[in-house]
């Protein structure tokens, strides 16, 4: 159990263009959704939390107007990087808390961004 | 500040015994996280220690000593896929993950 499906797991794309990111939970509901970047050798950085049907809280230094996040149901959390650029190429992990366990965090499979 | 610290790197011959320790310094404590990290892959689950002693799982144990702010992974019997990084995190009073920046652990034959 506890599964958490991301998708797509790789992505190339011209600067300038929107890429959304979906991230499920398969086998269970999710009370929250954590979306993390993560650049080579270093360790994860959270960029937002998100509860369904409420707004995400973003942390310090991430631009909503530029990660945009929707929670639409306890299952179902996409991140869409809006207007990207050569920079917010990485690697974007989401995770999962489920609702009798809210401590520990499931992970996605990831995404790699590429902006050319 | 918040601050977990985690050796950066360490080696181990296969079928050996390791352990990679880390201590931390949070506002609050609401348990102790390992995740495994395979390079480009995203985090899995090990372990969650929230109360003083040693759990342990198959070939990994995880051990919190909360009064130290000190814990360690101890991964026995050791194979060439537990090659990987071993990110350890503290969830703070807010129940926020702090992250350390992981442990890069190199299996020799």
């Amino acid at each position: 159990g506890a599964v958490v499906s991301q998708h797509p797991s790789r992505v190339i794309c011209k600067s300038g263009t929107s890429v959304k990111i979906e991230c499920r939970s398969l086998d269970f509901q999710a009370t929250t959704m954590f979306w993390y970047r993560q650049f080579p050798k270093q360790s994860l950085m959270l960029m937002a939390t998100s509860n369904e049907g409420s707004k995400a809280t973003y942390e310090q230094g991430v631009e909503k107007d530029k990660f945009l996040i929707n929670h639409a149901s306890l299952t179902l959390s996409t991140l869409t990087v809006t207007s990207a650029h050569p920079e917010d190429s990485s690697f974007y992990i989401c995770s999962a808390s489920m609702v009798l366990a809210k401590n520990i965090q499931y992970f996605g499979a990831g995404t790699r961004l590429s902006v050319l | 500040g918040q601050n977990i610290d985690q050796p950066t790197e360490m080696t181990a011959t296969e079928g050996a015994i390791v352990q990679i320790n880390c201590t931390y310094q949070t506002s609050g404590f609401n348990g102790l996280f390992w995740y495994q990290q395979h390079a480009g892959e995203a985090p899995t689950f090990l372990s969650y220690n929230v109360l003083d002693g040693l759990e342990e799982k198959g070939r990994f144990s995880s051990f919190l000593s909360r009064s130290k702010g000190y814990s360690y992974l101890l991964l026995k019997e050791l194979q060439m896929k537990d090659s990987a990084s071993y990110l350890c995190a503290v969830m703070d009073s807010n129940y926020q993950l702090i992250w350390g920046a992981g442990t890069k652990l190199i299996i020799k034959p």
